[in-house]
């Protein structure tokens, strides 16, 4: 079965930089990778997803890269802001490519200093 | 309807005791999943039905836990005999296989705390 692997744990960066966050997964079938953010007390969030025909995609300040080779992909967020500040998980499909599964990694939590 | 809706947000239950959930998903979706998440960890998946089928079941799942989706709409989650390991949040998400997004999109949650 996949197995998802997130780094690092913590990451605390200034204001106005850049943060990255990588994951790498088992399953070469895996072909969509979701990143999610965590607020304290709510549910995760939807911010960003890749699937594997691309190589790269950007929404404003975020984006996703995927090494299908490597089986890695990574979430950059550049001028961090201090509402970033939250837990951040990625996740891959459980089994070989289905959506009815996602295994997560085990979560960064970004702390953006003003 | 603006998201996932889960009730309650929060259940404090002696051991032994049963416990249910209820997720109201969003009304277009037609999956609806349950993770469970515990403190410092990524939400670990239990089960999924695809409108009132329950299509995926995780290993993990103890018999004591019994998901069920009537009729394609809202989703309960029960817990029979509950035991401290079972304190953790419980997330519902549901998502539209027929959107080009498969994105899932999370509740709230409901935190369950047994003491």
């Amino acid at each position: 079965g996949e197995n998802v692997e997130q780094h690092p744990s913590t990451l605390s960066v200034q204001e106005g930089d850049s943060a990255v966050i990588k994951c790498t997964y088992s399953d070469s079938a895996s072909n969509y990778f979701p990143w999610y953010k965590q607020e304290l007390g709510k549910g995760p969030q939807l911010i960003i997803d890749i699937r594997s025909n691309v190589g790269e995609k950007k929404d404003q300040r975020i984006a996703v890269t995927l090494n299908k080779t490597a089986k890695h992909f990574s979430l950059h967020i550049t001028e961090t802001q201090p509402e970033d500040s939250a837990v951040y998980f990625c996740a891959a499909p459980g089994y070989g490519g289905s959506q009815g599964n996602l295994i997560f990694g085990k979560g960064t939590k970004l702390s953006v200093k003003p | 309807d603006t998201g996932v809706s889960q009730n309650p947000r929060h259940k404090i239950t002696k051991r032994g005791q049963n416990v249910t959930f209820r997720c109201d998903p969003i009304s277009e979706h037609n999956r609806l999943y349950w993770y469970r998440q515990t403190l410092g960890q990524g939400p670990e998946f239990l089960t999924y039905f695809q409108n009132e089928a329950q299509l995926e079941k995780s290993r993990l799942l103890s018999d004591r836990f019994s998901a069920e989706r009537p009729k394609g709409s809202f989703s309960t989650l029960e817990i029979q005999r509950t035991e401290q390991g079972d304190s953790a949040m419980y997330l519902c998400a549901s998502s539209s296989r027929g959107s080009l997004n498969y994105g899932y999109t999370f509740g709230s949650g409901t935190r369950l705390t047994v003491v």
